[in-house]
């Protein structure tokens, strides 16, 4: 697999419902991070947490990471027809942190 | 405070013509990155850029793509003689001046780029 790798490739909810995103990465990291994107658009950041942290909470997002098992989750709470989108995770390299590396994200949708 | 803005959104070349991408960072960020999306993928890195620099092209192809980051003015990523496969999506994306190791990167809307 490559590094930042998310599963499952779809994932599809009723809204309310909570969604659980996973990211699995190969090498040491500094930093990781989760975007969403909506259609035909740009990147939205959600979240960032250090490779020292191991849980982070921004409103209904909860990101939990393990260094020990290269591998970070995204839990989206009550979620909104809005949410539909696809997330990603990115990952940068120790000795080149500006560096993204991003997986091929996970479509959630979210069913009204 | 505006984001980064990219322009053109679409752009449609024939094979053999040049792609000229430009991003204009958000206020008071001084790096810039550079990604391209195929059709399902996630996005790839190519080039990372400070004013009148170039700090890293490891993901750039090595031929007929080049970008740069002007003292005045937005980045330009180039692509000359465009072939089919270039297709894809191409996002920039902004930094302000990185204090203990945070990079963490503002995207702007994208450049669709269709080679006919």
């Amino acid at each position: 697999s490559q590094q930042g790798e998310e599963d499952p490739q779809a994932l599809s909810i009723q809204e309310g419902e909570n969604a659980t995103m996973n990211c699995s990465y190969k090498t040491s990291i500094n930093n990781l991070q989760w975007y969403r994107q909506n259609s035909g658009r740009g990147l939205v950041h959600l979240i960032l947490i250090r490779s020292n942290e191991r849980e982070k909470h921004s409103g209904r997002l909860r990101v939990t990471l393990d260094t020990s098992k290269k591998s970070s989750s995204l839990l989206i709470t009550a979620s909104r027809a809005a949410d539909t989108a696809s997330y990603f995770c990115a990952t940068d390299a120790k000795g080149s942190n500006y560096k993204l590396t991003f997986g091929k994200g996970t479509l959630l949708t979210v069913n009204p | 405070n505006a984001g980064v803005m990219q322009n053109p959104r679409h752009l449609v070349r024939r094979r053999g013509q040049e792609a000229r991408l430009r991003c204009s960072p958000m206020k008071g960020h001084s790096h810039v990155y550079w990604y391209r999306q195929l059709p399902e993928e996630g996005l790839k890195f190519m080039v990372y850029l400070q004013k009148e620099n170039i700090i890293d092209e490891s993901g750039m192809p090595k031929e007929r793509f080049s970008a740069e980051f002007p003292k005045e003015g937005p980045s330009i990523l180039r692509i000359q003689q465009v072939v089919r496969g270039d297709s894809a999506a191409y996002f920039c994306a902004s930094s302000p001046n990185h204090g203990q190791g945070s990079y963490e990167q503002y995207f702007g809307p994208g450049t669709r780029l269709t080679v006919t």
